[in-house]
């Protein structure tokens, strides 16, 4: 059974950091791309990254390049999201998602995690 | 940028009824387009990609038609655990993902 379990989130002030993790189980891990999609309450799903199977090519919405990194430990089954320069307006709910394909991008998201809650606010 | 545009934003339906939900975009994205439904306190499922093909698991009930520019989400004989707000998502040039706004469906 797939599952990604996040973990990592909380309330942070205006300005700080935060790492999320998501630990992936029950498929192989090291062949399919990882992605991030937040939810900001009342608003709708926003893609925020994405990093391929390999680690070696990673894609950020606009609004986070330069703040956010995503990376991922294959050994470890695990794809992190680096939160620098948080603002309110990343308050959100933050998925890890599977990309569908093996050893491809398909660019849809076939597996989710619970969600974990990011604050920020002062 | 391709942008997806879905209506009604919400749809009002009793059980046992047919819901239809449109999802418009402003170039063709030939079949690369999936749904979602998602339910407060869940994380999203997918239901459908490649405009048409059902997810693992995903009843015969959701059916994903359309190409070019516009499809279509059809959900038959609507349940109770039906009742969720439902997004669809395509393949884009950038950003690789790019969602809907959602079309609510509630119970009438």
């Amino acid at each position: 059974e797939v599952q990604l379990l996040e973990s990592g989130g909380g309330m942070i002030h205006p300005g700080g950091s935060l790492r999320l993790s998501c630990e992936a189980s029950g498929f192989m891990f090291s062949y399919y791309a990882m992605n991030w999609v937040r939810q900001a309450p009342g608003k709708g799903l926003e893609w925020v990254a994405s990093i391929k199977n390999s680690g070696d090519k990673t894609y950020y919405t606009e609004s986070v390049q330069g703040r956010f990194t995503i990376s991922r430990d294959n050994s470890r089954r695990t794809v992190y999201l680096q939160m620098d320069s948080l603002r309110a307006d990343d308050t959100a709910v933050y998925y890890c998602a599977r990309d569908g394909g093996s050893g491809y991008y398909a660019y849809f998201l076939d597996y989710w995690g619970q969600g974990s809650p990011v604050t920020v606010s002062s | 940028e391709v942008v997806l545009t879905q209506s009604p934003a919400t749809l009002s339906l009793s059980p046992g009824e047919t819901a239809t939900l449109s999802c418009r975009a402003t170039e063709s994205v030939t079949k690369f387009l999936a749904w979602y439904q998602h339910k407060p306190g869940q994380p999203p499922r997918l239901l459908i990609y490649d405009a048409s093909k059902r997810a693992t698991g995903i009843p015969q009930r959701f059916s994903g038609s359309g190409s070019g520019t516009d499809f279509t989400l059809t959900i038959y004989n609507l349940e109770p655990a039906d009742f969720a707000v439902y997004y669809c998502q395509l393949r884009n040039t950038w950003p690789p993902y790019t969602f809907g706004q959602g079309t609510r469906v509630e119970i009438k």
